[in-house]
């Protein structure tokens, strides 16, 4: 069964730092995947998605993430971490159901503090 | 466009009660899902629908009830209130277009509490 393990439910880093936050993915059929942003009391908002194109994938606010098959990872990162980054960020896979539909499967996700 | 809408915000239930969390969106999507956010637990489906009148379960659907009479409408029912509902709901949907590609649109939220 498809299914996404983020490592890491906090993570924290200096305004201006590297964020590298993970995902490893499980699937048997090639994966869908998808990074999600939750700012505080909001909704979720699409960061970016891996659909079988190209493997680096960029997403808004600088944001990009590079699909490993070989090391089953979907890792996030910005090279320059800002204030307003701080959130919570959840991998998902896309994964069919019977009758042709589907469905996301969300890691716990990683709650991202930015300190100046 | 208002998107997905998720009528209350909030909402502090006794336990025992019942309570319908109201979810529309203005983009014709076909496909509708209801999730449940825990801390730490990221999130879990509970319900979907990938069309009018037809609905299945997801995840955790024990306790809770959905319907779908038209495209913009997706309820979702809780009729015997439990503190284990206490949780934040979120509301999505998306037009599917030939494959696993797409966008899940979210709501802001109902952010329900079972005392």
């Amino acid at each position: 069964a498809q299914s996404v393990t983020q490592l890491g439910s906090h993570v924290s880093v200096s305004e201006g730092a590297l964020v590298l936050l993970r995902c490893n993915y499980s699937s048997s059929v090639p994966p869908y995947l998808f990074w999600y942003v939750q700012y505080p009391n909001q909704g979720l908002q699409l960061l970016l998605k891996y659909t079988s194109a190209a493997t680096l994938v960029k997403g808004i606010n600088g944001f990009e993430a590079e699909f490993k098959k070989s090391e089953t990872s979907f890792h996030l990162t910005k090279p320059s971490a800002h204030m307003s980054d701080a959130a919570e960020y959840f991998c998902a896979v896309s994964v069919p159901t019977q009758g042709g539909s589907e469905k996301l499967v969300f890691g716990k996700g990683t709650k991202l503090t930015v300190n100046p | 466009n208002a998107g997905v809408t998720q009528t209350p915000k909030f909402r502090i239930l006794k336990i025992g009660q019942s309570m319908t969390l109201q979810c529309t969106q203005d983009m014709n999507h076909n496909y509708m899902y209801w999730y449940r956010q825990d801390p730490g637990m990221g999130l879990k489906l509970i319900y979907y629908s990938v069309g009018a009148g037809i609905t299945d379960k997801g995840e955790v659907p024990n306790g809770y009830n959905v319907s779908r009479s038209t495209t913009e409408d997706f309820p979702l029912r809780l009729e015997l209130a439990a503190p284990s509902q206490t949780s934040v709901y979120f509301c999505a949907s998306i037009l599917l277009q030939g494959g696993p590609k797409n966008i899940q649109y979210f709501g802001a939220g109902t952010r329900l509490s079972v005392l």
